[in-house]
């Protein structure tokens, strides 16, 4: 099955700073990867995704980038702003399935 | 208008206890899942519903039984109640055509087991 691996774990920026969280995963038949947000308190919600035939696609402050021969997508948030913090996921979905693998999510604290 | 809804939010019970959680999408969703997140903030799928039926089991106790009495509902009931099981659970809902389908989370629900 698909293993998604996700870094860092925890990380922490100053307001405006750029903040870069980046995934890896297993199965070259995944051809979706979306990216959800975590509040404190709240479910995950799905703030970008990118689809295999993309290399990268971007939404005002948040972009996303793929790589497929690495196996690799990172997701980059510019100009920060402590509304930013939260947990962050990112997932992996083959082609054929519609289920995510999730990573283990990236802690993102923004200090104003 | 909340799209996808879980009660109760918080539930505290005694080992061994049966407790039940509910969820409900108002989306017109096909499909519905059940997710656990572990304190290290792990997501990882428990069930998957299609039209009331379920699809996927993922390696989850059999003391875990979800129900869905129609396409709108998945309900997930917890038998016997171990320690090991205090965690978030997440309801989602999807609409899949194809593999990028969004999948849309309850707000959780947050079970302490003592």
């Amino acid at each position: 099955g698909e293993n998604v691996e996700q870094h860092p774990s925890t990380l922490s920026v100053q307001e405006g700073d750029s903040a870069v969280i980046k995934c890896t995963y297993s199965d070259s038949a995944s051809n979706y990867f979306p990216w959800y947000k975590q509040e404190l308190g709240k479910g995950p919600q799905l703030i970008i995704d990118i689809r295999s035939n993309v290399g990268e696609k971007k939404d005002q402050r948040i972009a996303v980038t793929l790589n497929k021969t690495a196996k690799h997508f990172s997701l980059h948030i510019t100009e920060t702003q402590p509304e930013d913090s939260a947990v962050y996921f990112c997932a992996a979905v083959p082609g054929g399935s519609y289920i995510p693998t999730f990573g283990r999510g990236t802690s993102l604290i923004v200090h104003p | 208008d909340t799209a996808v809804s879980q009660t109760p939010k918080y539930l505290v019970t005694q080992m061994g206890n049966d407790k039940s959680i509910k969820c409900e999408q108002n989306l017109g969703h096909d499909t519905m899942y059940w997710y656990k997140q572990d304190s290290k903030k792990f997501l990882k799928i428990m069930f998957s519903y299609n039209n009331k039926e379920l699809i996927i089991n993922e390696t989850v106790p059999n003391r875990f039984s979800p129900k869905s009495p129609d396409k709108a509902h998945l309900n997930l009931h917890i038998n016997s109640l171990e320690l090991g099981d205090s965690a978030v659970y997440f309801c989602a809902s999807s609409q899949p055509r194809t593999s990028a389908a969004e999948q849309f989370f309850g707000p959780g629900t947050r079970l302490t087991v003592l």
